[in-house]
């Protein structure tokens, strides 16, 4: 597609429930990025695919979210366990190696735990 | 720790008028810096960047600061418009590896 596409764009879920989180990044970039937006907050990040290097986990909260990247493509981040903490809009970025810097977001999925 | 900070959390202009919203940023290790745009339900859009072996970038309507002895970033926007209302954030980035790191963000409101 001609840009980052994020699904769902909404979800709902309860307390304890395990959700997972889609990316398609734009075709041919090889680098790949989740961040977490809190209401009125900036950006926190949470992973960070580049090729078919070992990503860079640093910034995820707790053992209970996990991402992995297939093919170098499309990238899932999973919640297991969800918390009421959990709830964010999670964005997903990524970008072309030599300007792997210059990221293209994707719209988001809002993450309400209730 | 890390840390990237904006000095003012909203920014109200006049339409017309010229805007700048700046930003603090904590190591002075970075070398890349980027301004962001994002409009509500959207995700940030790249406005202009700049990398540390400068002190300014122009681009259409809008320039970027950067005053490496404060540690110190600032976007200006010229003429401000209406469709400039949104929540701006820098970011900041170390050498190579590839991980942003985020300001809290400031909300510009343009009146007409």
């Amino acid at each position: 597609g001609a840009g980052v596409s994020q699904s769902p764009s909404n979800k709902v879920t309860e307390k304890g429930k395990d959700v997972e989180l889609r990316c398609d990044p734009i075709s041919g970039h090889t680098a790949l990025y989740w961040y977490r937006q809190s209401l009125g907050q900036g950006l926190e990040f949470l992973i960070y695919f580049q090729g078919n290097s070992a990503p860079d986990k640093s910034g995820l909260p707790s053992d209970r979210f996990s991402a992995e990247r297939t093919g170098g493509s499309v990238s899932t981040l999973t919640i297991q366990r969800t918390q009421q903490e959990d709830s964010a809009v999670y964005l997903c970025a990524s970008s072309s190696q030599g300007v792997r810097e210059k990221l293209f977001f994707g719209s988001g999925t809002q993450l309400s735990v209730l | 720790g890390e840390s990237v900070g904006l000095h003012l959390p909203t920014l109200s202009v006049q339409e017309g008028d010229n805007s700048i919203i700046n930003c603090a940023y904590s190591n002075s290790a970075s070398d890349y810096f980027i301004w962001y745009k994002q409009e509500s339900g959207k995700g940030p859009q790249f406005i202009i960047d700049i990398r540390s072996n400068m002190d300014k970038r122009q681009g259409q309507r809008v320039t970027v600061l950067l005053n490496k002895t404060v540690k110190h970033l600032s976007l200006q926007i010229a003429a401000t418009q209406p469709g400039d209302s949104a929540v701006y954030f820098c970011a900041e980035s170390l050498g190579n590896t590839g991980k942003l790191i985020f300001g809290q963000g400031t909300t510009l409101q343009v009146k007409p």
